[in-house]
């Protein structure tokens, strides 16, 4: 299984919604990572978890709050966002310096 | 802050032609270079990591090179087919072993019209 699995495709949110994206790869991958990407632009890295530790923060704003409940799953928890943090949401893991991507969340706040 | 860059920004090829692209990175702190090939609505796969100043690497028909000193490496495509359509993503690993941090690319869009 060389797959990383992102959950929802797509999500609808409104400014006051809490939901989540989840994210799961079972190639026992010890790093994992969340990128934002806007339409036109590369990926931007937001997080990194190594060894389920939060290793990497790239000032992303406290309405976007990771969590590693164990070491096949990832998930990003979304509270009051606003209408420009639309985005693909890309979820990867890696081992010896190859990554994984899933497929993305493509996540529309309204 | 750390600029990679790709040119051109995107490209239209005939079927058969040969191609190539340019990724563009820091030179200082180089820890490797990562290819990525991105079909709409896909994951981004992965083609090549490369380390070592002077590497080349293959896969079929697409080939890298890669010049760590002056901070650039190549994406070649021999003889582009319809489905190579894509945007190519590289990447900029920086730092010692176990930064995970990968900078990307603006990306090359190619297109090969048959």
């Amino acid at each position: 299984d060389t797959e990383v699995t992102q959950t929802p495709k797509h999500l609808v949110m409104g400014m006051t919604n809490k939901k989540s994206l989840k994210c799961e790869q079972h190639m026992g991958h010890r790093a994992m990572y969340w990128y934002k990407q806007k339409a036109k632009k590369p990926p931007e890295l937001m997080f990194v978890y190594s060894y389920e530790k939060l290793s990497i923060n790239e000032s992303v704003p406290s309405r976007f709050s990771p969590e590693c409940p164990n070491s096949s799953l990832l998930n990003l928890h979304l509270h009051a966002l606003q209408p420009e943090d639309s985005a693909l949401y890309l979820c990867a893991s890696s081992q010896d310096r190859e990554a994984f991507f899933g497929q993305g969340t493509r996540l529309t706040v309204v | 802050i750390l600029n990679v860059e790709q040119s051109p920004q995107s490209l239209h090829v005939q079927e058969g032609d040969s191609t190539n692209f340019t990724c563009s990175f820091p030179s200082s702190n180089f820890y490797a270079l990562h290819w990525y090939r991105w079909e709409t609505a896909k994951s981004p796969e992965a083609l090549f990591v490369m380390t070592l100043n002077g590497d080349e690497k293959k896969k079929g028909r697409i080939s890298a090179t890669l010049n760590t000193k002056e901070g650039y490496s190549y994406l070649y495509i021999k003889g582009s087919q319809p489905e190579d359509s894509a945007t190519y993503l590289c990447a900029f690993e920086e730092g010692a072993s176990g930064t995970y941090k990968y900078i990307f690319g603006t990306g090359t869009r190619l297109k090969v019209l048959a």
